[in-house]
């Protein structure tokens, strides 16, 4: 039972225009979710993180929007950059010590 | 800061083998967890280590096991490994048990183990 999904493996988007990388979530309670960024041959690096008790979280051209009642968050980057491409995957903290995490979504940003 | 480092980044072994993967945190992170990623798919959580402690375990039977030293060095191994075994392992640490998740933990690149 996958308790993180992330539905859209992959995601093409033009250089300089918004990407938009969503992720639901079943388990209620989950306290945190965060996204990390993962390149081939690395190890995934953390970008942006939002408690369940906010809405929305903003990091540069990085933007986490929470929605609890539909169990479900997005990541936007605007705008995106060739160097945005990897795999980003959405996570799950329930205080628990333990990260949930979904499939993951290749982003592809075309210049 | 040095970042976490992970030894063998590959590996090969065969069904029946047992296997010792290591990885050595940034100083100062005294937790540290292992988490199994298999082709395609997002990382799963296998356990965790809080000064020296297992303090959370994944569903992953007991053949796989943990070691975690006082020089925030660790261990993951497998015992009768098996074809399903196949997979990138990563190691993550961070500082404190409680503190500090809202920045995530700090990956390695991991190992990528091939079980033939």
């Amino acid at each position: 039972d996958q308790q993180v999904k992330q539905n859209s493996p992959s995601l093409s988007v033009q250089e300089g225009r918004i990407s938009i990388l969503n992720c639901d979530y079943t388990n209620s309670m989950f306290d945190y979710f965060l996204w990390y960024k993962k390149y081939p041959a690395e190890g995934p690096t953390f970008l942006i993180s939002i408690s369940s008790i906010k809405d929305k979280n903003e990091d540069g051209r990085f933007t986490v929007f929470l929605n609890k009642s539909a169990k479900h968050l997005s990541l936007h980057i605007v705008p995106s950059q060739p160097g945005d491409s990897a795999v980003y995957f959405c996570a799950a903290d329930d205080a628990g010590n333990m990260l949930t995490f979904g499939g993951g979504t290749r982003l592809m940003v075309k210049p | 800061e040095t970042g976490v480092t992970q030894s063998p980044t590959h590996l090969i072994k065969t069904r029946g083998q047992q296997v010792t993967l290591r990885c050595s945190s940034q100083s100062g992170h005294n937790t540290v967890s292992w988490y199994q990623q298999a082709l395609g798919q997002g990382p799963q959580f296998i356990f965790q280590y809080y000064r020296e402690e297992e303090n959370g375990r994944g569903n992953f039977p007991p053949r796989f096991s943990g070691l975690q030293f006082p020089n925030y060095s660790s261990e993951l191994n497998v015992n009768a490994l098996e074809l399903d075994d196949s997979a990138l392992y990563l190691c993550a640490s961070r500082r404190g048990s409680w503190q500090g998740y809202f920045y995530g933990y700090t990956f390695g690149s991991g190992t990528r183990l091939t079980v033939v």
